[in-house]
């Protein structure tokens, strides 16, 4: 079975403390893609990064660092020194090679206090 | 460049009108796919295309719900008769995956849809 869980419903941490979401996903296919979404207030999905599953170096944008573990099959998220614009919904999402379409974890509520 | 482009923004209608919902998807790409988001039940694909033809309607709740894709910049969403719990935001997101890579899925700002 395919699922993605991201076990953290909501977390809530004051502006410039660094917050590490958690994404785990499970597939049986070898070859298969990971993406992380931003869902701000506003209500649009926007797309953050992708990774396939042949490429387990992590990635780093600006203040945002993706963490990719095979071994524990877990896609990992972290903002450092966060901020009050960084407060979102962020999705965890798996879409395996053999099956076109995206499988959501249930999102992870980030609350920035100023 | 434009994004996937949706209208309307915004539908409150009434039980047993009918909706459609409009979509636009970037230009080129060839994958078009149709979201439903709600609070209980998060976010569930209800149908995709593909060059214009529908691979999967598996996730579309039932036969209320039909989607066409005339053509390739435009796709329509149809719920008929519509029904209190068909409320939601309905996303349209296009893709355009390269040769043996899966690319993201880029989304419109969606329809909110409020059915009294």
């Amino acid at each position: 079975a395919q699922k993605v869980t991201q076990a953290q419903t909501e977390i809530s941490v004051v502006e410039k403390e660094d917050v590490t979401l958690d994404c785990v996903y499970e597939t049986r296919d070898t070859t298969y893609y990971l993406f992380w979404y931003k869902q701000p207030p506003s209500g649009e999905l926007v797309f953050l990064i992708r990774r396939n599953s042949f490429d387990e170096q992590n990635e780093i944008s600006g203040r945002y660092s993706w963490n990719f573990q095979k071994s524990t099959s877990s896609f990992n998220f972290t903002i450092t020194a966060s901020q009050v614009v960084d407060s979102a919904v962020y999705f965890c999402a798996l879409i395996m090679d053999s099956n076109y379409q995206l499988i959501w974890g249930a999102g992870t509520k980030l609350i920035i206090k100023p | 460049d434009a994004g996937v482009i949706q209208s309307p923004r915004h539908e409150v209608t009434e039980m047993g009108q009918e909706v459609t919902l409009r979509c636009k998807p970037i230009s080129g790409h060839d994958y078009l796919f149709w979201y439903r988001q709600t609070m209980m039940r998060g976010l569930e694909l209800l149908i995709y295309f593909n060059n214009n033809v529908p691979i999967d309607d598996s996730g579309m709740p039932e036969d209320r719900f039909s989607a066409k894709m005339p053509n390739a910049s435009f796709s329509t969403l149809k719920i008929q008769p519509s029904e209190p719990r068909d409320s939601a935001v309905y996303f349209c997101a296009s893709s355009y995956p390269r040769s043996g890579d899966y690319n993201e899925q880029f989304f419109g700002p969606g329809t909110r849809l409020t059915v009294l």
